[in-house]
C-alpha cells in the first residue's frame, strides 16, 4: 500500500518551456503533499507544502510564480515550472502524506534537464 | 538551519557486517524519520521514531534516539548487496499547523560482495 505515482519521469525541454510534473496518491488520500529538490549527491530541499484545496506553503527562497503547485484532489497535485531556464534543471520528488506525524511516501522523482 | 548532518558521508563494508549510520539535528522535534534511496529513485521510508521513544526495530533495522543530545543512529545487521543505497535521517517539526520533514545530508552506504 502507499504508493505515489510520478510522471513524467524524466523530461528534456529547450528554454523558456513550461513544464508540468503529476503526482498521485494510488491508494490512499493524501491531505498533504510534498514538493522537493535534489541536486547530484546531495540531500533533498523542501520546495513548498501542499494541502487538498489550499494555497501552497512555499519555503524561503522558493519562488512561488515560478513554480506553481496546484493541489485540486485528495490523490493530485501538480508541479509546473514555467518558462524553465538551463538552472532549473534538477531532479524534483513529490510526496504525499495521509495524517499528521505519519511518514511521507515518495514518487521516483522526475529528472528534468533544461537545454 | 534545522537540518541534520549524518556521520559517516560514505561507508563501504563487506556484505555480512553491520552498518551504522548517525544523524544529529538541532532543534526539538515531533519524531525523526529514516529513509532509504537507490540512486535515481524517490525515498523508500524505513522507520519513525516518535520523540518520546527511546529504541525502534523493524527487521534487520534498529534505530535509537537520544533528544538530550539531538542524535540518533541507523543500524543495519548483517548487510546484504541490496543495502547500497544512501540513507537520510529527516527530522520532524510541527510548522504553523502542518509538520515538514527536515532532511540530513545522508550517508552513502555501499556493501562490498
Amino acid at each position: 500500500g502507499a504508493v505515489v505515482s510520478q510522471h513524467p519521469s524524466w523530461v528534456i525541454c529547450k528554454s523558456g518551456t513550461s513544464v508540468k510534473i503529476e503526482c498521485r496518491s494510488l491508494d490512499f488520500q493524501a491531505t498533504t503533499m510534498f514538493w522537493y529538490r535534489q541536486f547530484p549527491k546531495q540531500s533533498l530541499m523542501l520546495m513548498a507544502t501542499s494541502n487538498e484545496g489550499s494555497k501552497a506553503t512555499y519555503e524561503q527562497g522558493v519562488e512561488k510564480d515560478k513554480f506553481l503547485i496546484n493541489h485540486a484532489s485528495l490523490t493530485l497535485s501538480t508541479l509546473t515550472v514555467t518558462s524553465a531556464h538551463p538552472e532549473d534543471s534538477s531532479f524534483y520528488i513529490c510526496s504525499a502524506r495521509d495524517r499528521v506525524s505519519q511518514p511521507q511516501h515518495f514518487g521516483d522523482g522526475t529528472r528534468l534537464s533544461i537545454l | 538551519s534545522q537540518q541534520g548532518e549524518e556521520d559517516p558521508q560514505a561507508l563501504s563494508i563487506q556484505e555480512g557486517e553491520n552498518a551504522t549510520m548517525n544523524c544529529s539535528y538541532k532543534t526539538s522535534i515531533n519524531n525523526l524519520q529514516w529513509y532509504r534511496q537507490n540512486s535515481g529513485r524517490g525515498l523508500v521510508h524505513l522507520i519513525l521514531i516518535r520523540s518520546n521513544e527511546r529504541e525502534k526495530h523493524s527487521g534487520r533495522l534498529r534505530v535509537t534516539l537520544d533528544t538530550s543530545k539531538k542524535s540518533s543512529s541507523l543500524l543495519i545487521t548483517a548487510s546484504r548487496a541490496a543495502d547500497t543505497a544512501s540513507y537520510f535521517c529527516a527530522t520532524a517539526l510541527s510548522n504553523f499547523g502542518n509538520e515538514k520533514l527536515t532532511f540530513g545530508t545522508g550517508t552513502r552506504l555501499t556493501i562490498i560482495p
